[in-house]
């Protein structure tokens, strides 16, 4: 059965940083691309990030860009996503989602998230 | 980036209804569109991908049509558990991009 468990979210001040963990099972998990969507209150999903398979591609939405950085250890079936510079309309639930085999990108198993809140 | 505009926005409807929702896309995605269901306090659950392929365990009364820019998502059937938000995203092109969602109501 595939599994995947968020942690690390919590309150924090705008400006600062956070790292998201998502623990992988029931699944191979260096076979698979992997992603973040975000989910801000009362909103509908934005996808957040992705990361290939191998780790050696990126891709990010525009409003994350050089403030985010998704990485995965395929040694410890773990996906991150190391937030800095943190805002306010970063608060949101963050999921880590995986994408089924191959290049179709839709989300197949979402975890349960992790909720982010930046606020002063 | 590619823009999902669904309607409504939300419908009531009782058990037995047929429910339809509707998806468009500001650029033609050929069918590379997903469904997705969510109930508070959940994860959006996949239903359907490739605009009309059901995802393994989601009940048959559920299915989607359509290609280029104009979406579908059908419920033949409502049941009670159906009653949740829908949303469909496009996988075409990056970014990866969701719709408004509609929530279906019990009336």
């Amino acid at each position: 059965e595939v599994q995947l468990a968020e942690s690390g979210g919590g309150l924090l001040q705008p400006g600062g940083s956070l790292r998201l963990s998502c623990a992988a099972s029931g699944f191979t998990f260096s076979s698979y691309a992997m992603s973040w969507v975000r989910q801000a209150p009362g909103k509908g999903p934005e996808w957040v990030s992705a990361i290939s398979a191998s780790g050696g591609s990126t891709v990010y939405v525009d409003s994350v860009k050089g403030r985010f950085t998704i990485s995965r250890d395929n040694s410890k079936n773990t996906l991150y996503l190391q937030m800095n510079s943190l805002r306010v309309e970063d608060t949101a639930v963050y999921y880590c989602a995986k994408f089924p085999y191959g290049a179709k990108r839709y989300f197949d198993y979402w975890g349960q998230g992790t909720l982010v809140t930046v606020s002063s | 980036a590619i823009q999902l505009t669904q309607s409504p926005s939300s419908l009531s409807a009782s058990v037995g209804d047929r429910v339809t929702i509707a998806c468009r896309a500001s650029q033609g995605i050929s069918s590379a569109l997903a469904w997705f269901q969510q109930k508070p306090g959940k994860a959006p659950k996949l239903l359907i991908y490739d605009a009309s392929t059901l995802e393994s365990a989601v009940p048959s009364r559920f299915s989607g049509s359509g290609s280029g820019t104009d979406f579908t998502l059908t419920i033949s059937s409502l049941q009670p558990e159906d009653f949740a938000t829908y949303y469909c995203q496009q996988f075409n092109s990056y970014p990866l991009t969701f719709g408004g969602g509609t929530k279906v109501e019990i009336k």
